[in-house]
């Protein structure tokens, strides 16, 4: 079956320090992956998205991805995180040809003046 | 465009009452999808329509939820009777085609039932 694993609940970082949230998954054809990010109370929006080709996405925010197939992993990267990154951040994976997302559980962020 | 616009943002409710919340996807997205996103379960899929028609409403926790699409500008979720465990925001989602798209979520309705 399909499914989402980021294995971090709750992540504290300093502002201006490096970030990387960890996701992996479970699909057994090629994965349609994604990165969303949920401030509290609304809604979510899409960071990046990674359907084939480059296995490194750029997305908004400064924010980036590897994708890397051996590992089912798709982590996402920031080099200097701001206050402002604070959130919620979920990783999915759509099923092809339908569009339905499998969503990890997701990772809180926390950033330290 | 305006986004996915749900409503209301906000539904505090009595246990046994009828609840519906609405959704209005983006023009020209023929798919549209109901999450419910709670603490124990996280973001989970309800039900997914494709051009009005419902394809997959596996996700449908029990008989009390139903959701129509009467055209494709519009989306209903209805709760009856309404129950304290249905608690939970609720978020629609659009995108052009399956696949190899983003799904644009909207604000999400924040139910209370009690």
């Amino acid at each position: 079956a399909q499914s989402v694993t980021q294995p971090d609940i709750h992540i504290t970082v300093s502002e201006g320090a490096s970030l990387e949230l960890r996701c992996n998954y479970s699909y057994g054809a090629t994965p349609y992956l994604f990165w969303y990010v949920q401030s509290p109370g609304q809604g979510l929006q899409l960071l990046l998205k990674y359907f084939s080709g480059d296995t490194l996405v750029q997305g908004i925010k400064g924010f980036e991805a590897e994708f890397k197939r051996s590992q089912s992993s798709f982590n996402l990267r920031k080099p200097s995180v701001h206050w402002s990154d604070a959130a919620e951040y979920f990783c999915a994976v759509g099923l092809s040809n339908t569009g339905k997302l499998i969503f990890g559980q997701g990772t809180t962020l926390q950033v330290k003046p | 465009d305006a986004g996915v616009i749900q409503s209301p943002r906000h539904e505090v409710t009595e246990m046994g009452q009828e609840v519906t919340l609405r959704c209005k996807p983006i023009s020209g997205h023929d798919y549209l999808f109901w999450y419910r996103q709670t603490m124990m379960r996280g973001l989970e899929l309800l039900i997914y329509f494709n051009n009005n028609v419902p394809i997959d409403d596996s996700g449908m926790p029990e008989d009390r939820f139903s959701a129509k699409m009467p055209n494709a500008s519009f989306s209903t979720l209805k709760i009856q009777p309404s129950e304290p465990r249905d608690s939970a925001v609720y978020f629609c989602a659009s995108t052009p085609h399956g696949g190899h798209t983003e799904a644009f979520f909207g604000q999400g309705t924040r139910l209370t039932v009690v």
